[in-house]
């Protein structure tokens, strides 16, 4: 069956530790994005990405990156430099490179925590 | 700066009765696609319903409808024949900048047996 697989579902981080969250889908769509959901907010945008080797920075980028080497793959990295990183992530996809407007097939998500 | 405001944090109803949960935004854009997901208890995002802008009739699935207002920018859900399994919350959204979807700040719903 068609979807997005994320893994790990729950991850810890250690202080200064760099982590790197993986998504990948298998339903040939061209657009990519990663969310982060805090409780009481809606989700916020961190990155997303239309088609291969191409990406752009959403409303909360800093501390964060990304890279798109392949279509079926939009890997997330957690660096050091974000400071309050706990908080559940989601990647999701869309088909084509413009409005998504079907919609977009979301991942089962990962929890991250900072210990 | 395209917006989504979800006014209700929280509902709650009784199971087998009618809950309308609100949704407005701000956008510029003549020709869009607004949605409401679901986030059940498992976390999953399960997309409940579309509408299209440029369409006068409301959309419906099953038990579910949107009362859309274009020109006030309204795009409420209602849930008819409320049932336990309804329990989640809900997220309107819309595209911004023309390929990506900002996201309401979410309401919990309680359905109550």
């Amino acid at each position: 069956d068609g979807g997005i697989t994320q893994s790990p579902k729950y991850l810890f981080r250690k202080e200064g530790q760099n982590v790197t969250l993986s998504c990948e889908q298998n339903l040939n769509h061209d657009a990519m994005y990663w969310y982060r959901q805090d409780p009481g907010q809606g989700l916020r945008l961190i990155y997303y990405s239309q088609i291969v080797n191409d990406f752009q920075k959403g409303d909360i980028a800093e501390g964060y990156s990304v890279s798109r080497e392949k279509k079926e793959s939009f890997p997330l990295t957690v660096t050091s430099a974000q400071k309050n990183p706990t908080a559940f992530y989601l990647c999701a996809s869309s088909s084509g490179q413009g409005p998504p407007n079907y919609g977009y097939t979301f991942g089962s998500g990962t929890r991250l925590t900072v210990v | 700066a395209q917006t989504v405001t979800q006014s209700q944090p929280e509902m709650s109803v009784q199971e087998a009765e009618t809950v309308t949960l609100s949704c407005t935004y701000d956008t510029s854009e003549n020709n869009y696609y607004l949605f409401w997901y679901k986030q059940p208890p498992s976390r999953q995002m399960i997309l409940v319903i579309r509408q299209e802008a440029y369409k006068q009739q409301n959309a419906t699935e099953n038990r579910f409808s949107v009362n859309f207002q274009k020109a006030a920018k309204s795009f409420s859900l209602k849930i008819s024949d409320s049932q336990l399994g309804d329990t989640a919350m809900y997220f309107c959204a819309f595209p911004t900048g023309g390929n990506k979807l900002v996201f309401g700040a979410g309401t919990i719903l309680r359905v109550k047996s």
